[in-house]
């Protein structure tokens, strides 16, 4: 079964200073999407970043990126330029390739941006 | 842009009774989810919907739960008997294509809370 692991609960980045989310995920799939999406404290979901697995290069967008590791099955989020409304709970996400919407979520990872 | 809107916001229900959450898809939206997050843990599938028919459902999605579009614009989610381990925000989300082809969108959410 896939299992999509966030080892950092909680991590703190000082505003306009660089941070970086760690996930991990197992799955013996070659077709999957890797997501991130952000949760701030009106609980919305928002999707922050996606990554084909097939595709090498890195998605970006704006101030995120990710690192892709496709062979050690990492996928981490980086954040610059901080801002304080980048503060929320950072979500991790797998999906199979041609399901009809089974994410498999991480625990997440709460960011707090100090000023 | 486009939302996915889901009422009510908060809803607070007796153990044992019927509960109905509300969902409006994006207009031109083809499939259609039901995701759970209980109070600090991670979020969790639970149902994915198409041309009036389940496509998946997870062991979460028992007997208890059925899910409807009655009506081509409103997409439901019925909990038939409540539980106190029903309490936990759920989520809509909505897409166009299988995803993640097109990505989906998530709802605000809907608080349940079952005393």
């Amino acid at each position: 079964a896939q299992t999509v692991t966030q080892s950092q609960p909680e991590m703190s980045v000082q505003e306009a200073e660089t941070v970086t989310l760690s996930c991990t995920y197992d799955t013996s799939e070659s077709d999957y999407y890797l997501f991130w999406y952000k949760q701030p404290p009106s609980r919305q979901m928002i999707l922050v970043i996606r990554q084909e697995a097939y595709k090498q290069q890195n998605a970006t967008e704006n101030r995120f990126s990710v690192n892709f590791q496709k062979a050690a099955k990492s996928f981490s989020l980086k954040i610059s330029d901080s801002q304080l409304g980048d503060a929320a709970m950072y979500f991790c996400a797998y999906g199979k390739g041609g399901s009809q919407g089974n994410l498999i979520f991480g625990k997440g990872t709460k960011l707090s941006v100090k000023p | 842009e486009p939302e996915v809107t889901q009422t009510p916001s908060h809803q607070v229900t007796q153990m044992g009774q019927e509960v109905i959450l509300r969902c409006v898809p994006i207009s031109n939206h083809l499939y259609f989810y039901w995701y759970r997050q209980i109070l600090g843990q991670k979020v969790e599938f639970l149902v994915s919907f198409y041309n009036n028919e389940i496509s998946e459902k997870s062991e979460i999605f028992d007997d208890q739960f059925s899910v409807e579009r009655p009506d081509g614009s409103n997409f439901t989610l019925k909990i038939r008997s409540t539980k106190l381990e029903d309490s936990a925000m759920y989520f809509c989300a909505s897409s166009y294509g299988v995803y993640p082809n097109y990505g989906y969108t998530f709802g605000s959410g809907t608080r349940l809370t079952v005393v």
